[in-house]
């Protein structure tokens, strides 16, 4: 089955600076991948996705990358602000439904004055 | 605003019992899901349903049970409860294919196995 791997699972940069969250998958079948944030003590809630037949998609401040050739993803969050300190989670899913959603193991990203 | 009601939120178990995590959502989504979510794993899906009656197997089913009564209604199930099953349970609606693939989450189990 698909495995979607979060390369950093500690992520901290100065409030202004630019984060990146890099993620790989392994199902070459996989067009859909979407992002959530979670707050912390706080449920998910979804931030963003990008689905295969682009590479590049933005939301205000989010960004998020795809490379289907390497089977790699990334968000870019830009103009860093303190709110942003959560953990984020990439996942990936087939194209035919959401009927199963892979997560990677989240990067919890802090933000420092 | 979708919403997806979790009950317990907290939970006490022992070794051997049995558990029963409940989910009820309003958003009249086919999709409905069960997730646990541990330090260094991330969320990992245990259960998930297209619609009332069905169930199908996760990536960790082994252990738990599923039931889908209703539309609204989907249960997680631990026959026999063990300590590795102490974690913050998660369940999640979403539509069924189309351009809105968004799950919505309810706001977590926490169960302690002891």
């Amino acid at each position: 089955g698909e495995k979607v791997e979060q390369h950093e699972s500690t992520l901290s940069v100065r409030e202004g600076d630019s984060a990146v969250i890099n993620c790989t998958y392994t199902d070459t079948a996989s067009s859909y991948f979407p992002w959530y944030k979670q707050e912390a003590g706080k449920s998910l809630h979804f931030v963003i996705d990008i689905r295969s037949n682009v590479d590049r998609k933005q939301s205000q401040r989010l960004i998020v990358l795809l490379d289907k050739k390497a089977k790699r993803f990334s968000l870019h969050i830009t103009a860093t602000q303190p709110e942003d300190s959560a953990i984020y989670f990439c996942a990936a899913s087939k194209n035919y439904g959401n009927e199963k959603i892979t997560f990677g193991a989240g990067t919890k990203l802090t933000i420092k004055p | 605003e979708a919403a997806v009601t979790q009950s317990p939120r907290n939970k006490v178990a022992v070794t051997g019992g049995k558990v029963t995590l409940s989910c009820n959502q309003t958003n009249n989504h086919n999709n409905m899901y069960w997730y646990r979510q541990d330090t260094g794993h991330g969320l990992r899906l245990i259960h998930y349903s297209y619609g009332a009656g069905s169930t199908e197997k996760g990536d960790i089913p082994d252990g738990y049970k599923a039931s889908r009564p209703s539309q609204e209604n989907f249960s997680l199930i631990l026959e026999l409860a063990t300590p590795s099953q102490t974690s913050v349970y998660f369940c999640a609606s979403g539509e069924r294919g189309g351009s809105q693939n968004t799950l919505y989450f309810g706001a977590g189990t926490r169960l302690s196995v002891l």
